[in-house]
């Protein structure tokens, strides 16, 4: 159980184009999602926490305008990256919270790879 | 506001060891701590999640020990494998300030056959 999807797994656009990733959890309501980017060899930096129905709360420094949340249901949230540029590729990983399953407890997709070239 | 340390940054053993990865934070008013392994280009595993008031919690060849008043965790991993190569993240859930995960920065391992 716990788990949580998302799509696409690895995507390539060019540069000023938009590009739109898609998490649901899979078996469980997801109040509160989460989206990650991650460099490589780093670790995982938030950028924003969204729950549903409202909107997303943006880490300092994340651009909101440029970085699009949307947390429409209980089981999807989409971020999608408006005008994207070559220093937007990068490895996004969302998460997801159901209290029921656990208050403190976070269920991670598998992430997608972002390329713009 | 919590940081979350892990030392080293990369490690290197042989197959066969018993390895320890440390993993520290400067605020040990948490909810709980979670291990994870990330395999290159892939997303989070969750291995072990400790509530703040357990000791440790075993997972096969895994255990992962917490020690609030020193701010401590290690993940002891046993006769390692090959397979065990892998990115290691700890990542701790405060109870003061905003309600998200703190990770480290991870210790890359490898183990070589």
């Amino acid at each position: 159980g716990a788990v949580v999807s998302q799509h696409p797994s690895w995507v390539i656009c060019k540069s000023g184009t938009s590009v739109k990733i898609e998490c649901r959890s899979l078996d469980f309501q997801a109040t509160t999602m989460f989206w990650y980017r991650q460099f490589p060899k780093q670790s995982l930096m938030l950028m924003a926490t969204s729950n549903e129905g409202s909107k997303a709360t943006y880490e300092q420094g994340v651009e909101k305008d440029k970085f699009l949340i949307n947390h429409a249901s209980l089981t999807l949230s989409t971020l999608t990256v408006t005008s994207a540029h070559p220093e937007d590729s990068s490895f996004y990983i969302c998460s997801a919270r159901d209290p029921g399953l656990g208050p403190y407890e976070q269920y991670f997709g598998p992430g997608t790879r972002l390329t713009v070239t | 506001k919590q940081e979350v340390t892990q030392i080293p940054a990369a490690l290197s053993v042989p197959e066969g060891e018993n390895l320890v990865l440390n993993c520290s934070f400067t605020d040990s008013a948490i909810y709980n701590l979670q291990w994870f392994r990330q395999d290159p280009g892939k997303g989070l595993t969750s291995l072990l999640l400790i509530q703040s008031s357990q000791r440790e919690q075993t997972s096969g060849r895994l255990n992962a020990s917490l020690d609030k008043s020193s701010g401590r965790s290690t993940l002891y991993i046993a006769a390692s494998q090959p397979g065990d190569s892998a990115t290691y993240l700890c990542a701790t859930f405060p109870i003061q300030g905003a309600q998200k995960l703190v990770f480290g920065q991870g210790t890359r391992l490898t183990i070589n056959p």
